[in-house]
């Protein structure tokens, strides 16, 4: 099974760009999965989905981040990253790098997240 | 989006008794494209359901999904001192993904 870890600044300012790095072992980002994703949690709260990259370099996000989330996968380095543009204090949060796999049933496909990293705290603040 | 509620808020019962956690949507979700997540403090949720009522690799046969459409129930057949923390149910049917609000199972 892989493992995910994610890296990046634990203090973000206000206005600025916070940007994660998801490093995948133990399988390769090109052939374990087509699903590769970021889901949040604040403090004491529940998750939020962020969005997702596929394998093949497209992507889906959640609309309620209004445009600021760019997810994008890096095959040679077997990572895939988020940026989040114009942050505020509502985005400190636990960020968790997700991977999943396809379920089908009825002639439909979709992806449940089945594995999950350890989550990294990021606080937005001046 | 698809909303999920889940009831109750939190779960007050004894090691040994059975739980019955609810989940019900404000759409259809089909071809029951739902699973069930337990997170324990300080780290990330585990995968315990998927398509309604498949049990994920590894977890014990106590726990148990059920429902299709837009109602859905996780059981805990007899309560284990670990399962006292928090589930959230989560439909991968529609883009944006959503989660349930949460219940924390506590002992009573």
């Amino acid at each position: 099974q892989v493992h995910l870890q994610a890296s990046g600044p634990g203090l973000v300012k206000p206005s600025q760009t916070l940007s994660l790095t998801c490093t995948v072992s133990g399988g390769s980002i090109n052939t374990y999965s087509n699903y590769w994703g970021w889901i949040r949690q604040p403090a004491g709260q529940g998750l939020e989905w962020i969005g997702r990259v596929y394998g093949s370099g497209g992507t889906d996000y959640n609309p309620s981040l209004k445009g600021r989330v760019t997810i994008s996968i890096d095959t040679s380095n077997n990572q895939f990253s988020l940026n989040l543009k114009s942050v505020t204090a509502s985005d400190t949060a636990v960020y968790y790098c997700t991977t999943g796999s396809p379920d089908y049933r009825d002639d439909e496909e979709a992806y449940y997240v089945n594995v999950w990293g350890t989550g990294t705290t990021v606080t937005v603040s001046s | 989006e698809i909303v999920l509620t889940q009831s109750p808020g939190t779960l007050s019962l004894s090691p040994g008794e059975r739980a019955t956690l609810s989940c019900r949507a404000s759409q259809t979700i089909s071809s029951d494209f739902l699973a069930w997540l337990q997170q324990k403090p300080g780290q990330a949720p585990r995968l315990l359901i998927y398509g309604a009522s498949n049990r994920a690799a590894g977890i014990p046969d106590r726990f148990s999904g059920s429902g299709s459409g837009t109602d859905f129930t996780l059981t805990i057949s007899r309560l284990e001192p670990e399962d006292f923390v928090v589930y959230f149910c989560q439909q991968y049917d529609r883009s944006p993904v959503t989660f349930g609000g949460g219940t924390k199972v506590e002992i009573k």
